[in-house]
């Protein structure tokens, strides 16, 4: 069964300093999207870093880059350089064909950037 | 700008009222999907729509629960008979598929919340 698990429910990282958010996920389709979004306090969810399970190479989007360990089935989101705009909840998340395509998120982690 | 829009954002309502929510997706995207999200908790997936085509449903999903995409554009999302663990945000996410390059990433509105009195 599908499955998404992020052990951090908050986590704190000085302004400028970088940051690792954990995913953990399980499939038994070989075929699968990961997937980060950030949520602000606004509410509005944004998408912020893919990886595809066959992708050789960890994906890499701006300040934001994926650590993707398939043996370990993990896909830990790492933030460089943090701003103080990027406090928000982040979910980690994954699409597979044994799903159906639905997208299943994880419970979260809220991020606090401090000055 | 053409995102995802929601209506309406917010909606009070007593319990065992009826309530409908509307979605309308990005104009080129096929799919659309409607989650739930309670505080401080990932969205829930509920349903999903391939054009007008309803093709899954959660279990989350009761028979006090109904979703339409009648025409293939926007959604509606109705709660009949609401209880108060209904009160929620009601997300509603659109995306292409089979468009070359895409990622299958999500575009989502700003939802709905709801509170059940």
């Amino acid at each position: 069964a599908q499955k998404i698990t992020q052990t951090q429910p908050g986590m704190f990282v000085q302004e400028k300093e970088a940051v690792t958010l954990d995913c953990t996920y399980d499939t038994s389709d070989p075929s699968y999207g990961l997937f980060w979004y950030k949520q602000p306090s606004s509410g509005e969810m944004i998408f912020l870093i893919y990886q595809g399970s066959y992708d050789q190479q960890n994906a890499t989007e701006g300040r934001y880059s994926l650590n993707f360990q398939k043996a370990r089935k993990s896909a830990n989101l790492v933030i460089s350089a943090s701003q103080l705009g990027d406090s928000a909840m982040y979910f980690c998340a994954m699409r597979d064909s044994g799903g159906g395509f639905k997208t299943i998120f994880g419970a979260g982690t809220r991020l606090f950037v401090k000055a | 700008d053409t995102g995802v829009s929601q209506d309406p954002r917010h909606k009070i309502t007593k319990r065992g009222q009826n309530v409908t929510f509307r979605c309308d997706p990005i104009s080129e995207h096929n799919r659309l999907y409607w989650y739930r999200q309670t505080l401080g908790q990932g969205p829930e997936f509920l349903t999903y729509f391939q054009n007008e085509a309803q093709l899954e449903k959660s279990r989350l999903l009761s028979d006090r629960f109904s979703a339409e995409r009648p025409k293939g554009s926007f959604s509606t999302l109705e709660i009949q008979r609401t209880e108060q663990g209904d009160s929620a945000m009601y997300l509603c996410a659109s995306s292409p598929m089979g468009v070359a390059g895409d990622l299958g990433e999500l575009f989502f509105g700003e939802g709905s919340r709801l509170t059940v009195l």
